[in-house]
């Protein structure tokens, strides 16, 4: 079964710092990757997926994402956050060629202080 | 709207009571999900739609969980005789196809808080 984890349930970090959050999931098949991004009490907005072609995935906001198989990680950073970057991370794979469910990890709070 | 619509969004049950929570997804989308997250957690998968067809529930915890989407659009969580552990947020989703085959992006609602005393 496949399965994500996010290993930092907290990252905190002053603003304009770079920050990065990890992801590793593990698949033996090929899989799509996402990251969405949840607010207080709001759903879950997408940031960025990974889908193929360049490892380098660009999203919203001045994140980006990269994949790397043979680590089999998805790493979010963004060079300088915001206050208003403030939320709770969830990083989510599916397989391919199948109708599919995300699996999510279980997230990262990412609070930024100034 | 153009968004996920999902009412109430917020339900306090007694241990018992039978909710329902509803699902409005975007117009068109073929896909219909429903995911579980409980307090401090990510989304854990419920159930799965394409169109009118169930075509996979294999997280519903219990029989207790139902959900139905009968004419292909709007869907219907039903929880019945409620117990505490349901308490949780329930998170509708929708996308244009599966996702699985094309990477189409899925698309979540604000949710439907569930407290269950």
């Amino acid at each position: 079964a496949q399965s994500v984890t996010q290993l930092d349930s907290q990252v905190p970090v002053f603003e304009e710092a770079p920050v990065e959050l990890r992801c590793n999931y593990s698949s033996s098949v090929s899989v799509y990757l996402f990251w969405y991004v949840q607010y207080p009490n709001q759903g879950l907005q997408l940031l960025l997926k990974y889908l193929s072609g360049s490892t380098l995935v660009k999203g919203i906001n001045g994140f980006e994402a990269e994949f790397n198989k043979s680590q089999t990680s998805f790493h979010l950073r963004k060079p300088s956050v915001h206050i208003s970057d403030t939320a709770e991370y969830f990083c989510a794979v599916t397989y391919t060629g199948t109708a599919s469910k995300l699996t999510f990890g279980t997230g990262t709070r990412l609070q930024v202080t100034l | 709207g153009a968004g996920v619509s999902q009412s109430p969004r917020y339900k306090v049950a007694k241990r018992g009571q039978d909710v329902a929570l509803r699902c409005d997804p975007i117009s068109g989308h073929v896909s219909l999900f429903w995911y579980q997250q409980a307090l401090g957690q990510g989304p854990e998968f419920l159930t799965y739609f394409q169109n009118e067809a169930q075509l996979d529930k294999s997280g519903l915890p219990s029989d207790r969980f139902f959900a139905e989407r009968p004419e292909g659009s709007v869907s219907t969580l039903k929880i019945q005789r409620t117990q505490q552990e349901d308490s949780a947020v329930y998170l509708c989703a929708s996308s244009s196809g599966p996702t699985g085959s094309s990477g189409n992006t899925i698309y979540f609602g604000e949710g439907s808080w569930l407290t269950v005393v």
